[in-house]
């Protein structure tokens, strides 16, 4: 147990659905991170959120819409998705995105989009 | 820009023996190096990190030293479990480099055998 929780763990959408993916971490920390791990490939960083305010994107298609309302909470929004987007979204948290501190990682959710 | 490259395996090795997995990097600052680990179904969990050169991390009977002069930090255990199987990830962080988040290799399949 790392104190950050996703859910769900796993999730099967169609193309044209609308989801969402929630993350929440009881640590304190001030930073979060949304990650995506698509087999054979590295992790991929996709948003950093420091104190609520959004200081990455690291060119993620507007299909992925993420949401922070305060320093526990993120959330993923997913609309119109294609099949390569099936993979583990992984959350994390560190005490603060500007140092370099260890994070802390979710179980993630397994995404399929059929 | 920062990059992480680690043996892919899979490595397959026999219980009690020997470890090493590979691990070198490029980085635009002075990076804090990290060694992640993945069990099966789960999220990533720190397994050892160092800030500095020459520091040692060390956890579980693992140990990896970080080495400015090669730019690696090698994982290394002296003797091998079946519960050590997991996916092995190095990676890294810079203060203040300009890019929030980890930078992580690709990942290196373990697999211990009886």
């Amino acid at each position: 147990e790392t104190g950050v929780t996703q859910t769900p763990r796993h999730l099967v959408m169609g193309m044209t659905n609308k989801k969402s993916l929630k993350c929440e971490q009881h640590l304190g920390h001030n930073a979060m991170y949304w990650y995506k791990q698509s087999a054979k490939k590295p992790l991929e960083l996709m948003f950093v959120y420091n104190f609520k305010e959004q200081t990455e994107n690291n060119s993620v298609p507007s299909r992925f819409s993420p949401e922070c309302p305060n320093s526990s909470h993120l959330f993923l929004h997913l609309h119109t998705l294609q099949p390569e987007d099936s993979a583990l979204y992984l959350c994390a948290s560190s005490q603060d995105s500007g140092r370099s501190d260890e994070q802390y990682f979710g179980p993630g959710t397994r995404l399929t989009v059929t | 820009g920062n990059s992480v490259t680690q043996m892919e395996g899979p490595v397959t090795l026999s219980e009690e023996a020997f470890l090493t997995i590979n691990c070198t990097y490029t980085a635009t600052g002075y990076p804090s190096l990290f060694w992640y680990v993945q069990y099966p179904g789960e999220g990533l969990q720190l397994l050892l990190k160092a800030t500095k050169a020459d520091d040692k991390g060390s956890n579980k009977g693992f140990e990896a030293t970080y080495r400015k002069e090669t730019t690696s930090f090698h994982l290394e255990k002296g003797s091998v479990q079946v519960s050590d199987s997991a996916v092995y990830f190095c990676a890294l962080s810079v203060f203040g480099g300009g890019a929030d988040g980890l930078t992580f290799g690709k990942g290196t399949h373990l697999i211990i055998q009886p």
